[in-house]
């Protein structure tokens, strides 16, 4: 099966510019996960989207970031402006909610971005 | 609240040797117990999980992990490290199937000839 899909890979811009980031994830995958990576630390939860609802934004910075999950399906990851300490990879993942899978979490290859 | 915590930022391990790395997790129920690798410029691929049964579970690659619930942790091990396993080993942490995980900082392994 195909795997969690995300776009750009790369992204360079200057602090107080706007980035989009776009994730296909897993056919199938109701719930969807977006996570930022600093470098040198494990993976932080952005947002997560059960359907095309919000499951959790606790740790979203609303200010600057945005999200959303259109159809239930592709979902969109917005940053504007800029900050310098945005610098991270973006990690989308996608998991099926029934419990006898176990809950695991497939994640895409990532959106690294980089602020000047 | 849900924690991870994984004591070692750095390993470094010999080609052949056995490997060790630590996980403690703090939750107040059975949780779910992930280890995920991370290779260079890629996302993050599950190793093996746990969220019932038989403590000691078996992933890819040859690795396993132990759940020990009286020691809140989590350790991942393998017999005989290959030069291909250096990478970043995250250990994480959900409730529940569909919900978040919560992630360590991160193991990176490095494997010396």
């Amino acid at each position: 099966e195909a795997g969690v899909a995300q776009s750009p890979r790369y992204k360079i811009i200057e602090k107080r510019q706007s980035v989009a980031f776009w994730c296909n994830p897993i056919s199938g995958h109701a719930t969807l996960y977006w996570y930022q990576q600093i470098l040198g630390q494990g993976p932080k939860l952005l947002i997560q989207f059960q359907n095309n609802g919000v499951v959790d934004d606790s740790q979203l910075p609303k200010d600057r970031f945005s999200a959303e999950r259109l159809k239930g399906v592709d979902s969109t990851l917005k940053i504007q402006p800029a900050k310098l300490e945005d610098s991270a990879v973006y990690l989308c993942a996608s998991s099926l909610d029934r419990a006898l899978r176990g809950g695991e979490l497939f994640f895409g290859e990532g959106s690294r971005l980089t602020v000047l | 609240a849900q924690s991870v915590t994984q004591p070692d930022i750095h390993i470094t391990v010999s080609e052949g040797a056995s490997l060790e790395l630590r996980c403690n997790y703090s939750y107040g129920a059975t949780p779910y117990l992930f280890w995920y690798v991370q290779s260079p410029g890629q996302g993050l691929q599950l190793l093996l999980k746990y969220f019932s049964g038989d403590t000691l579970v078996q992933g890819i690659k040859g690795f396993e992990a132990e759940f020990k619930r009286s020691q809140s942790s989590f350790n991942l091990r393998k017999p005989s490290v290959h030069w291909s396993d250096a990478a970043e080993y995250f250990c994480a942490v959900g409730a529940r199937a569909g919900t978040a995980l919560i992630f360590g900082k991160g193991t990176t392994l490095s494997v010396s000839s």
